[in-house]
């Protein structure tokens, strides 16, 4: 089955203890990004990968890293994290370019920082 | 500033009540206009890619329209299932490979 998996799904941590939240997806896909949802703001992209060893900055990059060493995996990376960090997270994949660039999401992550 | 804005934030509708939501947008290019729809809890589910002004696409009861300043999504004759918040998102042609979303309208569609 064609699938964005990711984890944890639910994760309670305190501030300043780093964490990774794992993504990986079994399509193939070229693209990969990091998104946070919060009431009010909507969906907002953190950090986006168009290949392996290729990434670049969404809108809200601020205390988090990524990487991409294989095509598949893209984790997130909270080095130090906050309480304004407490938000819900998804993962998607995509093709690049043309007509076949739907992004697919993964179940989320929600995230507490104490 | 690239900006996404959908109306209304919420909407209630009796079952068989068609009505249609709004995405607006102000983008420098556009290259593509991207519906979904999100379950409580989970993640936003594909519905739609729209890429000129003029294009339609349509799914069972949904029906995507794309004009240069706005897209609607025309829901027929809903069903308590279709009961979802539905966001709509942008990619533009800046020269990145950024999506920007709107916040969303939360649809509810009473039996």
């Amino acid at each position: 089955e064609a699938q964005v998996t990711q984890n944890p799904r639910y994760l309670i941590t305190v501030t300043g203890k780093k964490l990774t939240v794992t993504c990986s997806q079994n399509m193939n896909h070229e693209y990969m990004s990091w998104y946070r949802q919060d009431p009010g703001l909507g969906l907002r992209q953190i950090y986006y990968s168009m290949n392996v060893e290729v990434t670049d900055k969404g809108d809200v990059p601020e205390g988090y890293k990524v990487s991409r060493k294989e095509k598949r995996n893209f984790p997130l990376i909270l080095e130090s994290p906050s309480p304004n960090q407490t938000s819900l997270y998804f993962c998607a994949s995509s093709r690049l370019g043309g007509a076949s660039d739907t992004q697919y999401f993964g179940p989320g992550t929600r995230l507490t920082v104490l | 500033e690239d900006q996404v804005t959908q109306s209304p934030e919420a909407l209630r509708l009796q079952e068989g009540e068609s009505s249609s939501l709004n995405c607006s947008y102000t983008v420098s290019g556009l290259r593509g206009l991207f519906w979904y729809r999100q379950d409580p809890g989970k993640g936003p589910e594909f519905l739609f890619t729209l890429y000129s002004a003029g294009e339609e696409k349509e799914k069972e009861r949904l029906k995507a329209t794309l004009t240069k300043k706005e897209s609607f999504l025309h829901i027929t004759a809903p069903k308590p299932e279709d009961s979802a918040t539905y966001l709509c998102a942008v990619r533009t042609t800046s020269g990145t490979y950024k999506y920007i979303f709107g916040t969303g309208t939360r649809l509810k569609v009473l039996a």
